[in-house]
């Protein structure tokens, strides 16, 4: 069974700068898709990125990015010119490749935004 | 385009009491998902559906819990009897083949039992 692993319960940042959130996960598969989801107070649950595994260039959506390491099967998100709108909890999430949907979801991680 | 719908979006009820939660996916999505969201367990994956068949129901905690599709734009998830610890918030998703499966997250119900 596939797992995802989000070590960092809590981070923190000041207001524009950068902070990174890491997620690793296990499976055997070979091909799939990987996922950062943001849930603000609001608790919508919000794609942020997503990264296909047979790419190998690491997906970007303006101030978020991914560094994709598949060998060590790792996928973190950095966050650049933080805001305080980014303050959230962040999902990191797995789906194989094949139509079949279900997401597997890490722990979270708060993430706090500090003027 | 309205984004995936749910209602209620609180639920109070006892313990015992029958509760039915409501989803309407996305118009022209053919996925429908379930998730819980406790602070136990984080988020699960309770009952998927495709083209309205459910295709693993394997996340449903037990016999109290069911879920229905009857047609492309309209699930229920039901809880009978409801009991305390179903207490959390539940997630409708839907999603599409032609955008790549990207589910979309209705805003939740918060379910509350007492």
């Amino acid at each position: 069974a596939q797992t995802v692993t989000q070590s960092q319960p809590e981070m923190s940042v000041q207001e524009a700068e950068t902070v990174t959130l890491s997620c690793t996960y296990d499976t055997s598969e070979s091909d799939y898709y990987l996922f950062w989801y943001k849930q603000p107070p609001s608790r919508q649950m919000i794609l942020v990125i997503r990264q296909e595994a047979y790419k190998q260039q690491n997906a970007t959506e303006n101030r978020f990015s991914v560094n994709f390491q598949k060998a060590a099967k790792s996928f973190s998100l950095k966050i650049s010119d933080s805001q305080l709108g980014d303050a959230a909890m962040y999902f990191c999430a797995y789906r194989r490749s094949t139509s079949y949907g279900k997401l597997t979801f890490g722990q979270g991680t708060i993430l706090t935004v500090h003027p | 385009d309205a984004g995936v719908i749910q209602s209620p979006r609180h639920e109070v009820t006892e313990m015992g009491q029958e509760v039915t939660l409501r989803c309407k996916p996305i118009s022209g999505h053919n996925s429908l998902f379930w998730y819980r969201q406790t602070m136990m367990r984080g988020l699960e994956l309770l009952i998927y559906f495709n083209n309205n068949v459910p295709i693993d129901d394997s996340g449903m905690p037990e016999d109290r819990f069911s879920a229905k599709m009857p047609n492309a734009s309209f699930s229920t998830l039901k809880i009978q009897p409801s009991e305390p610890r179903d207490s959390a918030v539940y997630f409708c998703a839907s999603s599409s083949r032609t955008i790549s499966y990207e589910q979309y997250f209705g805003p939740g119900t918060r379910l509350t039992v007492t």
